[in-house]
């Protein structure tokens, strides 16, 4: 079935440093949707990208939805220490033959004291 | 606004008793409601969801079932708890499918 693959699965970079994180679907999806997650907090919706090639930004966050609506991004430049957490992407597509969010694996930023 | 309650917080159950978590929304009607469980320092596993009063979806085959008795209110359950069922279980509502998710708070479940 479809899947949604997000890489890395840990990134660790000083404070100050930029932060990258990538999904890759299987398929074609018809939306993607970010979510951060603070540790020891619940996801909580940051984005919704729709249209290919799509880009978004929100303050030092720029989000990116591929042309082919399989792959996007989130860059954050010069991380903070409020930006450390989890970063999910989920994108809308078939599995099981049922069409519904499909979520990455998710990344998570650490600042290196 | 609509808000979305889950209860309760934190739970310590020994293997093979029942569970029951609660989750219920406010400030909105006929919503779809999701049920996620999180292994630690993992990502979310779909584990129910509805979009209506007594239709539930299962998408993994375990011990556990859920029930929306109310149109604002999703329940998972469990008769006999494993130890692999522990983790952080997540409730979720939408207004339609491809909308936004809104989580709620989380339950905190250890099972020993």
């Amino acid at each position: 079935g479809q899947q949604v693959m997000q890489i890395p699965q840990y990134q660790h970079v000083q404070e100050g440093e930029d932060f990258t994180t990538y999904c890759n679907s299987s398929t074609t999806l018809s939306n993607i949707q970010w979510y951060k997650q603070r540790p020891g907090g619940h996801p909580v919706f940051l984005i919704q990208l729709v249209k290919s090639g799509e880009v978004k930004k929100q303050k030092r966050l720029t989000f990116q939805f591929g042309e082919a609506k399989k792959n996007s991004s989130l860059h954050i430049t010069a991380t903070q220490t409020t930006d450390v957490g989890t970063y999910f992407c989920a994108g809308f597509g078939i599995l099981d033959s049922n069409y519904q969010l499909i979520w990455g694996a998710g990344t998570k930023l650490i600042i290196k004291p | 606004s609509q808000t979305i309650h889950q209860w309760p917080a934190t739970l310590v159950q020994p293997v093979g008793s029942p569970l029951s978590l609660e989750c219920t929304v406010e400030g909105t009607s006929n919503p779809n409601l999701y049920w996620y469980r999180q292994a630690a320092g993992r990502g979310l596993q779909l584990l129910f969801y509805s979009v209506g009063i007594g239709q539930i979806s299962s998408e993994v085959p375990q011990n556990l079932s859920a029930s929306r008795p109310q149109d604002r209110q999703f329940i998972l359950s469990s008769k006999k708890l494993l130890l692999s069922d522990s983790g952080f279980y997540l409730c979720a509502w939408t207004r339609a499918v491809q909308e936004t998710q809104y989580f709620g708070p989380g339950t905190r479940l250890l099972v020993l």
